[in-house]
């Protein structure tokens, strides 16, 4: 069966410091893997996704990158983190684009 | 505009109650799938609905799917606190998948 791993699942970093989020997919070959980011209260936004290594699609313009390594890992980074940095930020995975979506159990980020 | 609009955004409800929650969306789409997060978790896949007409079933939930009307409902059947959450809808349009914004369910013993 397929899992996925993100971690850490809390961070607490200060403003201007650098950012590194991992998210490993098991069990599946070249899936789909996501980045969204959810503020407080709020719905998903879909900031990064990649359909295979070195291949990154950006939803929106922000302070965060995306880098896939390899087949199975994907990255979220920040050489300078912001206050409105701060959020919920979910992994996810599919077997084709736009299909049914997994999650990772997210990452709690409060920049201070 | 791509759009998928979900209401209410807020339900409260007496457990033995039936409620509905409305995921309408703004172009064609055949593919539209249900979440439901738990406060502070991930999400979590309910329903996968891929056709017109499509309906399924899980427990005290059903979803179905009118892609005509571009309109997707989740029906609770005699609520119970477990139930409590936010769900979320989101629609495969143009290969981009739009998200709701979310309805948060509480369900009162």
């Amino acid at each position: 069966s397929q899992t996925i791993h993100q971690w850490p699942a809390t961070l607490v970093q200060p403003v201007g410091s650098p950012l590194s989020l991992e998210c490993t997919v098991e069990g599946t070959s070249n899936p789909n893997l996501y980045w969204y980011r959810q503020a407080a209260g709020r719905g998903l936004q879909l900031l990064f996704y990649s359909i295979g290594i070195d291949q990154i699609s950006s939803e929106v313009p922000q302070n965060l990158s995306a880098s896939r390594p390899q087949d199975r890992q994907f990255i979220l980074s920040s050489k300078k983190l912001l206050l409105s940095d701060s959020g919920f930020y979910l992994c996810a995975w599919s077997r084709t684009v736009n299909t049914e979506a997994f999650f990772g159990q997210g990452t709690r980020l409060t920049v201070v | 505009e791509l759009k998928v609009e979900q209401n209410p955004l807020f339900l409260s409800m007496q457990e033995g109650k039936n409620y509905t929650i409305y995921c309408n969306y703004s172009t064609t789409s055949d593919r539209l799938y249900w979440y439901r997060q738990d406060p502070g978790k991930s999400l979590e896949s309910l329903f996968v609905l891929l056709s017109n007409g499509a309906v399924k079933q899980e427990g005290r939930l059903m979803a179905s799917l009118d892609t005509k009307a571009r309109l997707s409902t989740l029906h609770i059947t005699a609520a119970v606190h477990d139930l409590s959450a936010t769900y979320f809808c989101a629609v495969d349009i143009d290969y981009q998948l739009i998200w709701g914004a979310g309805t948060k369910l509480i369900i009162k013993p």
